[in-house]
């Protein structure tokens, strides 16, 4: 049973490094978002995808760049890691688009810029 | 347009003790809210959610909330706090017509023994 996944769970840059935050379901949900949790200032959307092949941004999508080929996996990336987007990443899937569907979350991913 | 407010970053009870934690939503449509709860290193876990089939929604881990229209609130409680219940707790109003969620930006519940 194990709904969402992220990987890795930490993860240390260098500032201008790229790398790709993993994200998998198996509940075959149409919808899976990423958002970035920061200290007082809860979660705020970076992208999402309401199927496969088709995603749009969210609250703050600079610097990130998103894919979903699959409705499994929805793989966010970041081009060039700056300090600012040291964060906690969540990834979190829905069964439908509808407004009262509840988001299931990812236990998330540590990442911190140098 | 959407937002949530959560009035307090912290919140201490002592055990068996009341917990209120407040939400307060602004929405331009009908609103479907929810409750979240984080635990330490942990991902965010669905507490209750608010659909508009009832104002007194019912939640996991005795839970409550109340939806109430004119005061624009949706505040969770509980009668009595155990110590299992130090977290985080996250309001959510969800954003428009897709399912992307605006969160508050968090209250921390500490319990006392």
């Amino acid at each position: 049973n194990a709904g969402v996944t992220q990987t890795p769970k930490f993860q240390v840059l260098k500032t201008g490094q790229s790398m790709t935050l993993q994200c998998a379901q198996d509940m075959n949900h149409e919808y899976m978002s990423w958002y970035r949790q920061d200290p007082g200032m809860g979660l705020r959307l970076i992208h999402y995808s309401v199927g496969a092949g088709i995603t749009d941004q969210g609250e703050v999508p600079n610097g990130y760049n998103v894919s979903r080929s699959t409705t499994e996996d929805f793989p966010l990336r970041l081009l060039s890691a700056a300090p600012s987007q040291t964060s906690v990443y969540f990834c979190a899937s829905s069964s439908t688009t509808g407004r009262n569907q509840p988001q299931h979350f990812g236990d998330g991913t540590r990442l911190s810029i140098l | 347009a959407q937002s949530v407010t959560q009035l307090g970053s912290h919140v201490s009870v002592s055990e068996g003790a009341l917990v209120l934690l407040r939400c307060n939503y602004s929405s331009s449509v009908p609103p479907y809210l929810f409750w979240y709860v984080q635990y330490p290193n942990q991902g965010l876990q669905l507490l209750l959610k608010y659909t508009s089939a009832a104002t007194l929604v019912k939640g996991i881990n005795g839970f409550e909330a109340e939806f109430k229209k004119s005061e624009t609130s949706f505040h969770l409680t509980k009668p009595s706090a155990h110590m299992s219940d130090a977290a985080e707790y996250f309001c959510a109003v969800n954003r428009g017509s897709q399912g992307n969620l605006i969160f508050g930006k968090g209250t921390k519940l500490s319990v006392k023994p």
